[in-house]
């Protein structure tokens, strides 16, 4: 159970192009749903939490307008990042929970591997 | 500033043996911790957690300890096993607050046949 889909995998695009990555819970309802980044040998970065309805509460120095994040249902989020530039290759990986218990532990995507060219 | 600290960024050990993956904090808000386990090409997995009301949680060959006065928790893998082989995360978290998790670097365990 807790199986969390995301999509695509890898990415590879040109300069300019906005890129759209999907994550999906499939076997439960996912009311918060959460981005991170990661850099080669860094550790996982939140870049933003989200819940479905509302809008996404980003971290300091993520750009809103840059990572464009929706949550239309229980079950979907996805992460644009608009206008790709190389300096944001990098790997995303999602994650999602359920219900409001604290003790609920996030349940993560395989990532994304994001290479604008 | 890291907050969560994983010190050693690899550990080799020998299959049967005992594995210690070790974790520092520095904000003392942190009350409830995580280690997840993350194959190549795969996300982390959640693996065991503990809360600051205890000091050890244990889950089949895994076990977490917890010392607060020190900031320091661990990661016991007994015995250890080649399938182990992986990256470990631990993360932090503080109740009450926004769910945000705080992860350190990640130490890779490679267990020999």
């Amino acid at each position: 159970g807790a199986v969390v889909s995301q999509h695509p995998s890898w990415v590879i695009c040109k300069s300019g192009t906005s890129v759209k990555i999907e994550c999906r819970s499939l076997d439960f309802q996912a009311t918060t749903m959460f981005w991170y980044r990661q850099f080669p040998k860094q550790s996982l970065m939140l870049m933003a939490t989200s819940n479905e309805g509302s809008k996404a509460t980003y971290e300091q120095g993520v750009e809103k307008d840059k990572f464009l994040i929706n949550h239309a249902s229980l079950t979907l989020s996805t992460l644009t990042v608009t206008s790709a530039h190389p300096e944001d290759s990098s790997f995303y990986i999602c994650s999602a929970k359920s219900g409001g218990s604290f003790n609920q532990p996030q349940h993560f995507g395989d990532g994304t591997r994001l290479s604008i060219l | 500033d890291q907050q969560v600290k994983q010190n050693s960024p690899s550990l080799s050990v020998q299959e049967g043996r005992i594995s210690i993956l070790n974790c520092d904090y520095t904000n003392s808000m942190f009350d409830y911790f995580l280690w997840y386990k993350k194959y190549p090409a795969e996300g982390p997995t959640f693996l065991i957690s503990i809360s600051s009301i205890k000091d050890k949680n244990e889950d089949g060959r895994f076990t977490v300890f917890l010392n607060k006065s020190a900031k320091h928790l661990s990661l016991h893998i007994v015995p250890s096993q080649p399938g182990d082989s992986a990256v470990y995360f631990c993360a932090a978290v503080t109740q009450g607050g926004s769910e945000k998790l705080v992860f350190g670097k990640g130490t890779k365990l490679t267990v020999n046949p």
